[in-house]
């Protein structure tokens, strides 16, 4: 079975400082890896997927198969970035198979 | 908005009442999946269908749950005898379904049973 683990609920930082948002997974194949982000009343939006190797709003994202990782980092967080991020996992890297298993996410928060 | 459109946008109901929530996918996408969201929790995913076909089904989905998409485009998410538990935001998503296909999400329904 696979599992996304995103080990905090909230990053408050300010503004123009660092961001490192922490995703970890489990499963036993070779899945896919995307960033979901969700601002405020607005609907759940994909943001990146490490197939991609994008850089989308400054953000990026490496997967570390050896330390089932796929951090979210951006140098310089902005106040358009405060929102509620989620880390999904598909089991298959083909895409044949999109059904996704998200972590419980994390509140980014960045202040002026 | 021609992206994936959900309705209702929130339904109150008794415990022990029937609901029943529609998705339309975005028009050419013959994938579409249901997530459930509680608080605090990301979305869950309860069941996916390829074109009319459903395909997969959680062990969420309890036998009061049915979902269906009768002519491929579609899906209704049916909760008979609802309970307070089933409060949540449901979700629809739809895709491509090929490879290296993207989901877009809805707005989602709100459920609350009082």
């Amino acid at each position: 079975a696979q599992r996304v683990t995103q080990p905090e609920k909230l990053l408050s930082v300010f503004k123009g400082a660092p961001v490192e948002l922490k995703c970890n997974y489990s499963y036993s194949g070779s899945p896919e890896l995307f960033w979901y982000v969700q601002y405020s009343r607005q609907r759940l939006q994909l943001l990146l997927r490490h197939i991609s190797r994008e850089s989308i709003k400054g953000f990026t994202a490496d997967l570390n198969k050896g330390e089932t990782s796929f951090h979210l980092k951006k140098p310089f967080a902005q106040e358009e970035d405060s929102a509620m991020y989620y880390c999904a996992l598909s089991p298959s890297s083909t895409g044949a198979n999109s059904k996704l298993t998200f972590g419980k996410g994390i509140t980014l928060s960045v202040r002026p | 908005d021609t992206g994936v459109s959900q309705n209702p946008r929130h339904k109150i109901t008794k415990r022990g009442q029937n609901v029943t929530f529609r998705c339309d996918p975005i028009s050419e996408h013959n994938r579409l999946y249901w997530y459930r969201q509680t608080l605090g929790q990301g979305p869950e995913f309860l069941t996916y269908f390829q074109n009319e076909a459903q395909l997969e089904k959680s062990r969420l989905l309890s036998d009061r749950f049915s979902a269906e998409r009768p002519k491929g485009s579609f899906s209704t998410l049916e909760i008979q005898r609802t309970e307070q538990g089933d409060s949540a935001m449901y979700l629809c998503a739809s895709s491509l379904g090929r490879i290296n296909t993207e989901a877009f999400f809805g707005q989602g329904t709100r459920l609350t049973v009082v």
